[in-house]
């Protein structure tokens, strides 16, 4: 059974803080990840993907992979109320349909202003 | 470029009956995957239809079945319906199979079905 695994939350930070989600997955077949931000009673929206160990940052937010720990990571800089949301992991598993993302339960989000 | 449209928002069913939820998909896009999103989960695959055809699907029952139509829209069809069944459903669209992995899924604002 191939799994993704985030903590639940709620992760509280205030705003201008730095927020670090994070992700655990367990097949290690794992081609791609995908981080979604969702807003409550919306559908999901790309934030970021990557694909290669390291980080790969785009404005305020920067994704991390390794590979090797099975973890991928989302860091928020300068986070601001509008990011509350909740936030989806989720993983492309080599030789699997490309609509086959499995995701993760989620990572709930809070900034304080 | 017009986005991944859903109908209908919100419907509520009974138990045994049947529902029909349909997707409209991106411009350019010709895949098109169904996800079941229950309260406080992550979204699950169900199944994705590339060049009319089903090439890909998840743990659900036969009673969940799909269409794709040549203008790359699509249906997802629920028989017998459950209780278990209230969720909100998600389309996503995506560009044609590529050898990168990379291809990202855009979703629509969703169906949410109520079963009674």
């Amino acid at each position: 059974q191939k799994e993704v695994e985030q903590n639940s939350g709620p992760l509280s930070v205030p705003e201008g803080a730095i927020a670090s989600l994070n992700c655990t997955y367990s097949d290690r077949g794992s081609q791609s990840f995908f981080w979604y931000r969702q807003y409550s009673g919306k559908s999901p929206e790309l934030i970021m993907f990557i694909y290669s160990n390291g980080d790969k940052e785009d404005g305020r937010f920067t994704a991390q992979l390794n590979k090797a720990s099975q973890y991928v990571s989302l860091l928020i800089r300068d986070s601001q109320p509008s990011d509350s949301a909740t936030y989806l992991c989720a993983v492309r598993s080599y030789g699997g349909s490309q609509g086959n993302l499995i995701f993760g339960k989620g990572t709930k989000l809070s900034v304080k202003p | 470029e017009t986005g991944v449209t859903q109908s209908p928002t919100h419907l509520i069913k009974t138990r045994g009956q049947q529902v029909t939820l349909r997707c409209s998909s991106q411009s350019g896009h010709n895949t098109v995957s169904w996800y079941q999103q229950a309260l406080g989960q992550g979204p699950q695959f169900i199944f994705q239809y590339y060049r009319e055809e089903e090439n890909g699907r998840g743990n659900f029952p036969p009673r969940f079945s799909g269409l794709q139509f040549p203008n790359y829209s699509s249906e997802l069809n629920v028989n017998a319906l459950e209780l278990d069944d209230s969720a909100l459903y998600l389309c996503a669209s995506s560009l044609p199979p590529s050898g990168s992995g990379a291809n990202v899924l855009t979703f629509g604002a969703g169906s949410r079905l109520t079963v009674l």
